[in-house]
């Protein structure tokens, strides 16, 4: 089982849609959680944090389910710009090291 | 421009040469990460470094892998003996200890090895 899993899509989705993406992970030792952002043959870049508490950033909402070890992201009001590639990391537990999962692909269209 | 570096940007080699990339992190950031990543996939954790020590490769990383980080602040990713399997876009990525899930990636080194 990976580490942290991910529906690698691709989601299609008009301009203007709320669309939500979930990703689960295995070690319930993983400390913090992030959203990144890639897009096509770019780097990644970090989105945004997950809060146990739940968080929002503008048109994006990101929610950890401890319990149920997934998390979330929601975006609103969807943009052409928002369409990229978006993983999902767990970071800690016994490694230091950042896992990746393998990203969900947005596709906005007009 | 203060952002992580890498180089080369491009590399093509013949399967068994051997190769070795650059990262040059943010200069205040002690830690420095290195992954792969293939098409259609995640980055791929291989290494990373705080200041000059080691502290965690994976298990994917073959002998033929090494990484160094001799002073705490470059580092280089040496592959010995190139596969075709090691065709891949290698990451460099660092950060502060304070703030370790905030990574930033360099552009990244391509590899393709014929």
């Amino acid at each position: 089982r990976k580490e942290v899993e991910q529906d690698p899509g691709p989601f299609n989705v008009p301009e203007g849609a709320t669309v939500a993406f979930n990703c689960t992970y295995s070690n319930s030792a993983s400390q913090s959680f992030f959203w990144y952002r890639q897009d096509c043959r770019k780097e990644p870049k970090l989105l945004m944090s997950v809060y146990s508490s739940g968080n929002e950033d503008g048109r994006f909402t990101a929610q950890l389910n401890r319990a149920s070890q997934y998390i979330s992201l929601l975006i609103r009001d969807s943009k052409l710009s928002d369409s990229a590639t978006y993983l999902c990391v767990a970071y800690g537990g016994s490694q230091g090291n950042l896992i990746f999962g393998k990203g969900t692909k947005l596709s906005v269209k007009p | 421009d203060t952002g992580v570096s890498q180089d080369p940007r491009h590399k093509i080699t013949k399967r068994g040469q051997n190769v070795t990339f650059r990262c040059d992190p943010i200069s205040e950031h002690n830690r420095l990460y290195w992954y792969r990543q293939t098409l259609g996939q995640g980055p791929e954790f291989l290494t990373y470094f705080q200041n000059e020590a080691q502290l965690e490769k994976s298990r994917l990383l073959s002998d033929r892998f090494s990484a160094e980080r001799p002073k705490g602040s470059f580092s280089t990713l040496e592959i010995q003996r190139t596969e075709q399997g090691d065709s891949a876009m290698y990451l460099c990525a660092s950060s502060l200890v304070s703030k370790a899930g905030e990574l930033f990636f360099g552009e990244g080194s391509r590899l393709t090895v014929l």
